[in-house]
């Protein structure tokens, strides 16, 4: 069971939108900024969201970041058949002093 | 433009010690702020954190796991070895590294950019 948790899956029509939460503590979220990543199947991780709300060059505005106290929140809007991935919380953790991943969420856009 | 790569067996007997290469290009490890790290994905299943080699030896491991592993850098090659001891079936996963650099703040840490990941199977 990871340190931060996220919901293990997710679902929303095409054009909607979803926001997928990650929950942390006071040592990692509380502390430290948020990362998001968004797997395609058979693809290896990319970074979509650092510091928390920032977007890597190339990555569409549709999709944000935020962070409240020790949760964050990556939110997608017009939802499109192609966002459909797994999506990955990850932080700093103090007391570890390692990074961390969430458990992930499957985004499925029927 | 940063690429990475990993290379190393596909197939390891339980027991046994494996080694998996990552080779950059596009960054240097001597510069200040610059890491590498690796991450494994068993299928079906979710990203887990392994390990963490900074420009200046910093070296953080996954709590879990920080008996078996180790990270070194080879600043010449441009090259970060994993070596993981006393692979056992459950160790099969996809193994991927990544550039991280934080500045030396891991407040700020995130992994940027990742090789295409080497699936090792222990068998």
């Amino acid at each position: 069971q990871s340190v931060l948790t996220q919901p293990p899956s997710m679902s929303a029509a095409p054009g909607q939108k979803v926001s997928i939460s990650c929950s942390g503590g006071t040592s990692n979220i509380g502390k430290n900024y948020v990362s998001w990543y968004q797997q395609l199947p058979g693809t290896a991780p990319r970074l979509l969201i650092y510091d928390n709300n920032k977007r890597p060059s190339g990555v569409p505005e549709r999709f944000s970041g935020s962070k409240s106290g020790t949760s964050a929140t990556l939110g997608i809007t017009g939802l499109q058949t192609g966002d459909e991935a797994d999506y990955y919380c990850a932080i700093w953790d103090d007391s570890l002093t390692t990074g961390l991943f969430g458990g992930g969420t499957k985004l499925t856009v029927l | 433009q940063i690429t990475l790569k990993e290379s190393g067996p596909t197939l390891v007997k339980p027991t046994q010690t494996l080694t998996l290469t990552c080779t950059f290009s596009g960054f240097s490890l001597t510069t200040g702020g610059e890491g590498v790290g690796w991450v494994r994905q068993p299928p079906g299943k979710a990203l887990e954190w392994l390990a963490l080699i900074y420009w200046d030896d910093d070296e953080r491991y996954s709590p879990s796991l920080k008996n078996r592993l180790t990270i070194t850098k080879d600043t010449s090659k441009n090259q970060v070895v994993l070596q993981m001891t006393d692979m056992d079936p459950v160790d099969t996963a996809t193994y991927y590294c990544a550039h991280s650099n934080d500045d030396g703040d891991r407040r700020y840490w995130y992994f940027d950019l990742w090789g295409r990941g080497a699936l090792v199977t222990v068998s």
